[in-house]
């Protein structure tokens, strides 16, 4: 069956520190992998997807299969990086559900 | 309209009722879903809809949930005799694509539920 785990619900960090929030999930078959943010107040959207291999808000994630892991970096925090971000993991012949982790919640202090 | 519309955005039932929540996602898109979140947790799937069609209903809980979209653009979502287990954020997303395989996902607001 089909997992993502994220294993940190809060993740603290300065203001221009690097952040990483992890992710790790269990499928048997070759999946596609998103990150999702939820700013304060406002509705969950996308961040970026690996298929695309984007750097979105300076935000990057590769996808590792050998340690099924799809961590999201930024070398450099801000504020207003400050929200909930899930990991979702999406099957590839069922374009229909995304299975999402349990969110960690990013706190960029000034 | 610009973005997918949930109605009511807070809603407090007591416990045995029923409740009805409305999606209105957005124009022309033909693809619809619904998750749950409960507090602390992600969204879980309940229910797709392409067009009028509910193609998957897998993630409904029970059969305390009904969800239909019978003109192919609004949505209700219904839950018969409410439990506080019922208690989540009820979110509606929507999708240009058809078979859903596209990325470009728009979520609404959510309703957030509480049964008392």
């Amino acid at each position: 069956a089909q997992r993502v785990t994220q294993p940190e619900k809060l993740l603290s960090v300065f203001k221009g520190a690097p952040v990483e929030l992890k992710c790790n999930y269990s499928y048997s078959g070759s999946p596609e992998l998103f990150w999702y943010v939820q700013y304060s107040r406002q509705r969950l959207q996308l961040l970026l997807r690996h298929i695309s291999r984007e750097s979105i808000k300076g935000f990057t994630a590769d996808l590792n299969k050998g340690e099924t892991s799809f961590h999201l970096k930024k070398p450099f925090a801000q504020e207003e990086d400050s929200a909930m971000y899930y990991c979702a993991l999406r099957q590839t012949y069922n374009f229909n559900k995304f299975y999402f982790g349990s969110g960690t919640k990013l706190n960029v202090k000034p | 309209g610009a973005g997918v519309s949930q109605s009511p955005r807070y809603k407090v039932a007591k416990r045995g009722q029923d409740v009805a929540l409305r999606c209105d996602p957005i124009s022309g898109h033909v693809s619809l879903f619904w998750y749950q979140q409960a507090l602390g947790q992600g969204p879980e799937f309940l229910t797709y809809f392409q067009n009028e069609a509910q193609l998957d209903k897998s993630g409904l809980p029970s059969d305390r949930f009904f969800a239909e979209r019978p003109e192919g653009s609004v949505s209700t979502l219904k839950i018969q005799r409410t439990q506080q287990e019922d208690s989540a954020v009820y979110l509606c997303a929507s999708s240009l694509a058809r078979t859903g395989q596209g990325y470009g996902y728009t979520f609404g607001s959510g309703t957030r539920l509480t049964v008392v």
